[in-house]
């Protein structure tokens, strides 16, 4: 069964750092390319970042509100993604989820996503 | 960026209806959309992919159709457990971007 559980929300000031954990479970983590997303409390959904495969080398993309920012990596070896957040901003509350796609045709599609964490940036 | 615009933002309807939510995509995406349903407290499911590809394990009522910069999705038959949020996203270029959702309440 495929999981993935996201840790290390919390409560942060302005212009801090936390880093968020994704532990993923029952796939070859090596293989799936991987994104973050956001949902503000009460609002839509934002694409954070991506993270590629090994046969891209775990490349990865941002969002122009977060390039610069915020950082995504891989732990292969904990099965862990992560997300580390820099010069946090209070526009940047939100719960974040972490998302598994898989190849269909030319593109790559969501399909399971985490619970998510809550990031809450306040002073 | 490519603008995704989902209409209605809400619709209210009854058990039995037929529901259509569109989105529109500022430039041509081809078959790149899918369709979540979110309900509150809880991370949005994968309804449609790939425009028309519906997801294991989702009911049959729910339909995806539509390429380009037009797409629909389609409830053939509103269910009690169906009254939720409905959301497009656009898997064409980065950066990636989502509608911005449909609330289909209970008449």
């Amino acid at each position: 069964e495929v999981q993935l559980v996201e840790s290390g929300g919390g409560l942060v000031q302005p212009g801090g750092s936390l880093r968020l954990s994704c532990e993923a479970s029952g796939f070859t983590f090596s293989d799936h390319y991987m994104d973050w997303v956001r949902q503000a409390p009460g609002k839509g959904l934002e694409w954070v970042g991506r993270s590629r495969h090994k046969v891209y080398s775990y490349t990865t993309e941002y969002a122009a509100s977060v390039k610069g920012r915020f950082t995504i990596s891989r732990d292969v070896s904990k099965n862990s993604l992560y997300l580390q957040m820099n010069g946090l901003r209070p526009e940047d509350t939100a719960v974040y989820h972490c998302v598994r796609l898989f190849f269909h045709g030319s593109d790559y599609f969501t399909d399971y996503w985490g619970q998510g964490t809550l990031v809450t940036v306040s002073s | 960026d490519i603008l995704l615009t989902q209409s209605p933002s809400f619709l209210s309807a009854s058990v039995g209806d037929r529901v259509t939510i569109t989105c529109r995509a500022s430039q041509g995406i081809g078959s790149a959309l899918a369709w979540y349903q979110q309900k509150p407290g809880q991370a949005p499911k994968v309804l449609i992919y790939a425009a028309s590809t519906t997801q294991s394990g989702v009911p049959l009522r729910f339909g995806g159709s539509g390429s380009g910069t037009e797409f629909t999705l389609t409830i053939s038959s509103l269910q009690p457990e169906d009254f939720a949020t409905y959301f497009c996203q656009h898997f064409n270029t980065y950066p990636l971007t989502f509608g911005g959702g449909t609330k289909v309440e209970i008449k």
